[in-house]
């Protein structure tokens, strides 16, 4: 089976304060995924990456970056958290069929 | 207009019924579409992959796909109290790699 780890559950920060989330894929898939979701929003996308050191901006790339530096490892950045930046925070990885598989997710909190 | 459309719900449907859920989307050349299922407070799991006209079965589920009418739908047989969930649908939009989801269809089972 796939996994996909993300590394908290849930996570409070506090307005400016830089924050990483990090993801990890053990089954050597290509594609890495941001997402964040909101009620009534959906899932959108933040970035994704094709491969190592490879990134592409998503529908909603302000305020955030990304790193992936091995091609199992994806990291999601705020460089300075503010708090419509509160959300679930979904990663996904996929090979070239597209199925993407997703993490457990990590709850933020910006206060 | 959205690009991967969904009635919101909540569809109501009796224990053992059969439940149907639908999405449209924008782009002819969509290739991939897929459904996932999300429990509250869960992240998204995939059901169903389906990427040639017509149907698709797996188990209670049945995924159908229509590309003359970009319509994509979802049939849960002998609907459970445990299908009570989020059903959100997906399609590749615009780009290989990159999957747009709609916003989900609650479905609520009642025993």
């Amino acid at each position: 089976d796939v996994k996909v780890t993300q590394s908290s559950r849930y996570l409070v920060k506090r307005t400016g304060e830089k924050v990483f989330l990090e993801c990890v894929q053990d089954m050597d898939h290509e594609n890495m995924f941001w997402y964040r979701q909101d009620p009534g929003l959906g899932l959108r996308l933040i970035y994704f990456s094709y491969d190592v050191k490879m990134k592409e901006k998503g529908d909603i790339p302000e305020g955030y970056s990304v790193s992936r530096e091995k091609k199992e490892r994806f990291s999601l950045i705020l460089e300075s958290a503010s708090t419509n930046q509160t959300s679930m925070y979904l990663c996904a990885s996929s090979s070239d069929s597209n199925e993407q598989f997703f993490g457990p997710g990590t709850r933020l909190t910006v206060l | 207009q959205k690009e991967v459309e969904q009635n919101s719900g909540p569809l109501s449907v009796p224990e053992g019924a059969i439940a149907s859920l639908n999405c449209t989307y924008s782009d002819r050349g969509s290739q991939s579409f897929f459904w996932y299922r999300q429990y509250s407070g869960k992240s998204p799991e995939l059901i169903m992959s389906i990427y040639s006209n017509g149907d698709k079965e797996d188990g209670r589920f049945t995924a159908q796909l229509n590309k003359a009418s970009q319509y994509v739908s979802l049939l849960i047989r002998d609907s459970q109290p445990s299908d009570s969930a989020t059903y959100l649908c997906a399609a590749t939009l615009g780009g290989y790699q990159k999957v747009t989801f709609g916003t989900g269809t609650k479905l609520q089972v009642i025993p």
